[in-house]
Formats: C-alpha cells, structure tokens, sequence
C-alpha cells in the first residue's frame, strides 16, 4: 500500500532563513509526487508537482527515488509562507491522492 | 470563477441524526472526488466520480454513507446516521480530465465541518 509520511507536525524559521520540509513516501510502482499548501482561511491548493519540475513561490522540490524522499525547500522564507504543507502522491492509474498528515510552517519576523 | 463550492460550510447534529453535503465541481470537470479529513491528519478519499459513475468507492463505509452525482454535475455525501467519529472535514474536489494517462490538477472546495454531538 502507498504512504506519505511527513515526521514533522511544526516547523518554526525566521524570515529569510532557509526551510525544508521533509516528505518520505512507500510506493511500489512510478509515483507522481505533490506539494499542496492551506494558508490560513484558503482552501487546499496545489502549489507544486514533482514532474513540472518548476519552482512555484520560490519553492523547490525534487524527487529522490532512491530515498524514496520528496523534500520541499526553499532557501529564504517569508512570512507570507506561514501555512499547512501537505505532500501527497497519486497512483497514476487508479489517480487516487494519498496525502500525508501535514507540516505547519510558521516563519518568524 | 467560483471554484468548486461546497455546502454548508458548517453543521453541527447530534449523533443518529442524518446529514448531507453538497458539491458542485468546476464547470466541465468530469471528475469528482469526496475526500474526509480528520483533525491532525490530510484527506482521505472516500469516493470518486467519473462524470456519473462512481469508479472508485472502496473507502466509502457503506453501511452508513451514500453518494450520488446523478447528472455527472454536482454531487451529495450523506450520512445515516452519523455517528460521533464522524466529526471531520468533508472536502470535495474536481478534476478535468478522464482519461487513465493523465494525471490532472485536483481542485479543493472550502469542506463542510461536520460536528456530531
């Protein structure tokens, strides 16, 4: 069965520190991997994918497959980033989400 | 835009009692997931919908939810009679694409809390 785990319920950095938030995930077959985030009173939104390779409010993550890792990293936080992280990963036939318990990133003035 | 709406936002019942949410998707999204999120943990899936045929319900305790999407539009969970671990988030999302080689996008409402007592 595939699982997402996130060990980290909080994370606390200062403003213009670097983050990472860890994701590690046990998936047998070819995993698509996903970042979402909830800011305070918004619904859930997807902020990156793992194939776009892209870097979205200057958040990076890249998928490790021999660490089976999806970190999210970004090198300078802002307040503005202060929000629930979910990683989730999608099983690409059956397209069902498998989301992790979340991380609480507040950044710090 | 609206996004996918949801409702009601809030609803608090006492235990036994039935209960039902509403969704309705982005407009032209085949797809449409139900998903419960307890607190302190992510989504879960409960169901999805492929236009109007649920494709993926193992999930779904049947003995007490349902859900329909009798158009392939907008959708209803219910819940009878809803018990206390019921208390959660129910999210509703939608997605364009049906096709097995396409991974689309999942767009979130804003959820019901539901509240049993």
């Amino acid at each position: 069965a595939q699982r997402v785990t996130q060990p980290e319920k909080l994370l606390s950095v200062f403003k213009g520190a670097p983050v990472e938030l860890k994701c590690n995930y046990s998936y047998s077959g070819s995993p698509e991997l996903f970042w979402y985030v909830q800011y305070s009173r918004q619904r859930l939104q997807l902020l990156l994918r793992h194939i776009s390779r892209e870097s979205i409010k200057g958040f990076t993550a890249d998928l490790n497959k021999g660490e089976t890792s999806f970190h999210l990293k970004k090198p300078f936080a802002q307040e503005e980033d202060s929000a629930m992280y979910y990683c989730a990963l999608i099983q690409r036939s059956a397209r069902q989400l498998t989301f992790g318990s979340g991380t609480q990133l507040t950044v710090l003035p | 835009e609206a996004g996918v709406v949801q409702s009601p936002r809030y609803k608090i019942i006492e235990k036994k009692q039935p209960v039902a949410f509403w969704c309705n998707p982005i407009s032209g999204h085949n797809t449409l997931y139900w998903y419960r999120q307890n607190l302190g943990q992510g989504p879960e899936l409960l169901i999805r919908y492929e236009n109007e045929e649920a494709v993926d319900d193992s999930q779904l305790p049947k003995d007490r939810f349902s859900a329909e999407r009798l158009k392939g539009v907008d959708s209803t969970l219910k819940i009878q009679p809803a018990e206390l671990g019921d208390s959660a988030v129910y999210l509703c999302a939608s997605s364009l694409s049906n096709t097995l080689q396409d991974t689309d996008t999942q767009y979130f409402g804003p959820g019901t809390r539901l509240t049993v007592l």
